[in-house]
């Protein structure tokens, strides 16, 4: 099945710097990436997500890039503010062993932004 | 997302008990997932249902079963709960890639710790 790496698995940074975060994926046909954040006590919910006929999408102060000649895609979050401080988890739709496409997620990236 | 309801919240029991996992959900998905997310580890799929009729086993089923009762109701049973499936268990809906959408969306999570 898929395998989805993150990197890092915490990251610092100060108000208003930008953060990335790094996913690589194992199966090459995958085709849908999507991240979800995390804030403490709460459920993941969807930020962004990108399909492999792109190479870019952004939503504000968020942006995802996707290589699949390499097989990796990142998070980019520039102008960072408190309210970015989350677990942030990337995942690829993989092939399960079932034959079946489905979401397998990274280990996540905890962000701290300080102020 | 009011949308996904699970119960209970949280539980506490003791090993060797029976113990299910509800979930409900109102967005007319036809796709209902199980997680369960232990510390550093990410979000690990426990079954994927993709219709009534079509279950999936999916990384971790050992030691776990499910119950599609209805489109909208998709259950988790711990047959004889261990110590090590203390977790926190999330439930998940999508729509099929073909609806054009298949972000999925999850419930506010179970807590459960087995003793």
């Amino acid at each position: 099945g898929e395998n989805v790496e993150q990197h890092p698995s915490t990251l610092s940074v100060q108000e208003g710097d930008s953060a990335v975060i790094k996913c690589t994926y194992s199966d090459s046909a995958s085709n849908y990436f999507p991240w979800y954040k995390q804030e403490l006590g709460k459920r993941p919910q969807l930020i962004i997500d990108i399909r492999s006929n792109v190479g870019e999408k952004k939503d504000q102060r968020i942006a995802v890039t996707l290589n699949k000649t390499a097989k990796h895609f990142s998070l980019h979050i520039t102008e960072t503010q408190p309210e970015d401080s989350a677990v942030y988890f990337c995942a690829g739709d993989g092939l399960m062993d079932t034959g079946r496409r489905a979401l397998t997620f990274g280990s996540g990236t905890r962000l701290q932004v300080q102020p | 997302d009011a949308d996904v309801t699970q119960t209970p919240r949280n539980r506490i029991t003791k090993t060797g008990k029976r113990i299910m996992l509800e979930c409900s959900q109102t967005k007319g998905h036809d796709r209902m997932y199980w997680y369960r997310q232990d510390p550093g580890l990410g979000l690990q799929l426990i079954y994927y249902s993709f219709d009534v009729k079509d279950i999936n086993k999916g990384e971790i089923s050992d030691g776990y079963s499910v119950s599609r009762q209805a489109q909208a109701k998709f259950s988790l049973s711990l047959e004889s709960a261990i110590p090590n499936q203390t977790a926190l268990y999330f439930c998940a809906t999508s729509d099929s890639p073909q609806s054009g959408t298949d972000t999925q969306y999850f419930g506010p999570g179970t807590r459960l710790t087995v003793l």
